[in-house]
């Protein structure tokens, strides 16, 4: 049973445009989402998260969108820069101190 | 500070085997955690370790087993090796501490390949 979902395996965006990735979930419980950026051969690395108390968190390009009734959260890029195409995976978890459930991920490919 | 280290990076094993998987946590982190990342299935959690105890387990058989020593340095281990094992295994370490406690920073990954 996926909790978490990112259906869109993949995603092109012309440089400079804005990059929107999703995630639905399923679990209500979920209160913790973060979004992780992978390289190849490398490990995700943490680039924003928010929790359910709020709707939006911004850091620098990067701007997360919960949306708690729709059980649905984005990421949002702007500007797209070429060393932004990564996979994103979507993550959550219930309290701070449970699992993080993951998402199987998008690939993103910025196109110059 | 020093990220997260795995050895080995990249591994060939028999069905039928059993193998180990070795991870560093960052200085000062505690709990370590592990994932099987396949192309299909994203991360998948397998458990975590904090302070030498495994505090969550994720849906995998018994043949999959870790452990934390004293330093928080954590091994997994595969036994009885098959086929859909091929992954790649990444292990994450956090504080555990505050607001970022769930905020995991990943190791490079073990490319485990079963022929």
């Amino acid at each position: 049973d996926q909790q978490v979902k990112q259906n869109s395996p993949s995603l092109s965006v012309q440089e400079g445009r804005i990059s929107i990735l999703n995630c639905d979930y399923t679990n209500s419980m979920f209160d913790y989402f973060l979004w992780y950026k992978k390289y190849p051969a490398e490990g995700p690395t943490f680039l924003i998260s928010i929790s359910s108390i709020k709707d939006k968190n911004e850091d620098g390009r990067f701007t997360v969108f919960l949306n708690k009734s729709a059980k649905h959260l984005s990421l949002h890029i702007v500007p797209s820069q070429p060393g932004d195409s990564a996979v994103y995976f979507c993550a959550a978890s219930r309290t701070l101190n449970e699992k993080l459930t993951f998402g199987t991920g998008t690939r993103l490919t910025i196109i110059p | 500070k020093a990220g997260v280290t795995q050895t080995p990076r990249y591994l060939i094993k028999t069905r039928g085997q059993q193998v180990t998987l070795s991870c560093s946590p960052i200085s000062g982190h505690r709990s370590v955690s592990w994932y099987q990342q396949t192309p299909g299935q994203g991360l998948q959690f397998l458990f975590e370790y904090f302070s030498e105890t495994q505090r969550n387990k994720g849906n995998f058989p018994g043949r999959f087993s870790g452990r934390q020593f004293s330093n928080s340095r954590s091994e997994m281990n595969v036994s009885t090796l098959e086929l859909g094992d091929s992954a790649v295994y990444l292990c994450a370490s956090s504080p555990r501490i505050g607001t970022s406690a769930y905020e995991q920073y990943f190791g490079p990954g073990t490319r485990l390949t079963v022929t």
